[in-house]
């Protein structure tokens, strides 16, 4: 049972470049979530889904783009990167919702130059 | 729209003492959930209790306890015995109660230090 993963744990990209940021989850979890964190502003929620082929926005979704095709794993895709977009990343996962006890994954570091 | 604020950007507290980290929030909403997370230089975040508003008995879990007052809007968390292991940054959440479309909102985090 190795709970939430997430791959890579470090990038550097070129602005105007794409890349998927992978998360994974074995709780067979139906929330999950990606988060941002940057220095000041605690975690903002940039997309979540209640489920296998349920997405939504969180409240700074711009910029990027999701996709739930299994219960296990839920990408992040960056379309153009941008530098105001180097941050580090979170997925989280919960059992329903976020009432439940959120599994958080070790995180992302982006640098976008 | 909720906002939940951490006015003590860095606190410190010897071992074996007990500290207390602040959080405020606003809502215009009667039933919601509150968190606490805390956040080790490993990145990981880990909860570490939760409040539902509903209950009036203050959440604890071992040497964490909540004081929480609704009226006031207010949320904080004390660590008694505090450890070395207890250095981290802590975070209070805030999380409207019904529905799945709705989200956690986070406070800006209390670096905590523990010293000898």
């Amino acid at each position: 049972n190795a709970g939430v993963t997430q791959t890579p744990k470090f990038q550097v990209l070129k602005t105007g470049q794409s890349m998927t940021l992978q998360c994974a989850q074995d709780m067979n979890h139906e929330y999950m979530s990606w988060y941002r964190q940057d220095p000041g502003m605690g975690l903002r929620l940039i997309h979540y889904s209640v489920g296998a082929g349920i997405t939504d926005q969180g409240e700074v979704p711009n910029g990027y783009n999701v996709s739930r095709s299994t219960t296990e794993d839920f990408p992040l895709r960056l379309l153009s990167a941008a530098p105001s977009q180097t941050s580090v990343y979170f997925c989280a996962s919960s059992e329903r919702g976020p009432t439940d006890t959120q599994y958080f994954g070790p995180g992302t570091r982006l640098t976008v130059l | 729209a909720q906002t939940v604020t951490q006015s003590q950007p860095e606190m410190s507290v010897q071992e074996a003492e007990t500290v207390t980290l602040s959080c405020t929030y606003d809502t215009s909403e009667s039933d919601y959930y509150l968190f606490w997370y805390k956040q080790p230089p490993s990145r990981q975040m880990i909860l570490v209790i939760r409040q539902e508003a509903y209950k009036q008995q203050n959440a604890t879990e071992n040497r964490f306890s909540v004081n929480f007052q609704k009226a006031a809007k207010s949320f904080s968390l004390k660590i008694s015995d505090s450890q070395l292991g207890d250095a981290a940054m802590y975070f209070c959440a805030y999380r409207t109660y019904t529905g799945t479309a709705s989200k956690l909102t986070f406070g800006t985090g209390t670096r905590l230090q523990v010293t000898l």
